[in-house]
């Protein structure tokens, strides 16, 4: 049974149109984060919530954005994609932060034209 | 700023033979490290979780290894099959970091039948 479900799998957009990336767990996870990975590179943490409190990674991008409106669902959005916003985004979860082991989703392979 | 190195990039091994693929990481000061198992244009799967304090994790035909004062892990995989073909990441969990997983960019395996 999938623990972690992205949707869309695959996502086209067009430049400069917002766009909302949508995970769910069930695994009842305190913690889920969002990693964007750009081909043949490392995953990079973008942010995760921590129950309600959201923490974003310095580095993140201001037009990224998420919201986390119940245990189960997370949203990314990206309010107004550029060409170097295509990459895969990867939710994720954990129990509690610390030792516990991630859970990924299946990804969302975004498009942008 | 933990760095995590993968090397080789990529490697081919006939089906059959045992194999270690290789992570190295600049902080020794790390709460936990995972293996992950990505195929092309999917999310991620956890293999292996070795908390800081474990010498070695065991599951199946894998065993990931962890030495924390040189600052590397192992990832070894006994009597390799087609279906192991996949990228292979490791990554860091430093303590005292909130919930930052730092990644390589992984090892491309491909198994030769």
């Amino acid at each position: 049974d999938a623990m972690v479900i992205q949707n869309p799998r695959y996502q086209v957009t067009q430049f400069g149109k917002p766009v909302t990336l949508s995970c769910s767990q069930t695994l009842n996870h305190n913690v889920m984060y969002w990693y964007q990975q750009k081909s043949s590179q490392a995953p990079k943490l973008l942010f995760h919530y921590y129950d309600k409190d959201f923490n974003n990674e310095a580095d993140t991008p201001d037009n990224f954005q998420s919201r986390r409106p119940n245990t189960s669902f997370c949203f990314l959005d990206i309010r107004s994609p550029g060409l170097g916003d295509a990459a895969m985004y990867l939710c994720a979860t954990s129990r509690d932060r610390g030792h516990g082991t991630q859970y990924f989703g299946p990804g969302t392979r975004l498009l942008v034209l | 700023k933990q760095e995590v190195t993968q090397i080789p990039a990529a490697l081919s091994v006939p089906e059959g033979e045992n194999l270690v693929l290789n992570c190295s990481f600049t902080d020794s000061a790390i709460y936990n490290l995972q293996w992950f198992r990505q195929d092309p244009g999917k999310g991620l799967t956890s293999l292996l979780l070795i908390q800081s304090s474990q010498r070695e994790q065991t599951s199946g035909r894998l065993n990931a290894s962890l030495d924390k004062s040189s600052g590397r892990s192992t990832l070894y995989i006994a009597a390799s099959q087609p279906g192991d073909s996949a990228t292979y990441l490791c990554a860091v969990r430093p303590p005292n970091t909130g919930n930052q997983f730092y990644f390589g960019t992984g090892t491309s395996l491909t198994v030769i039948p």
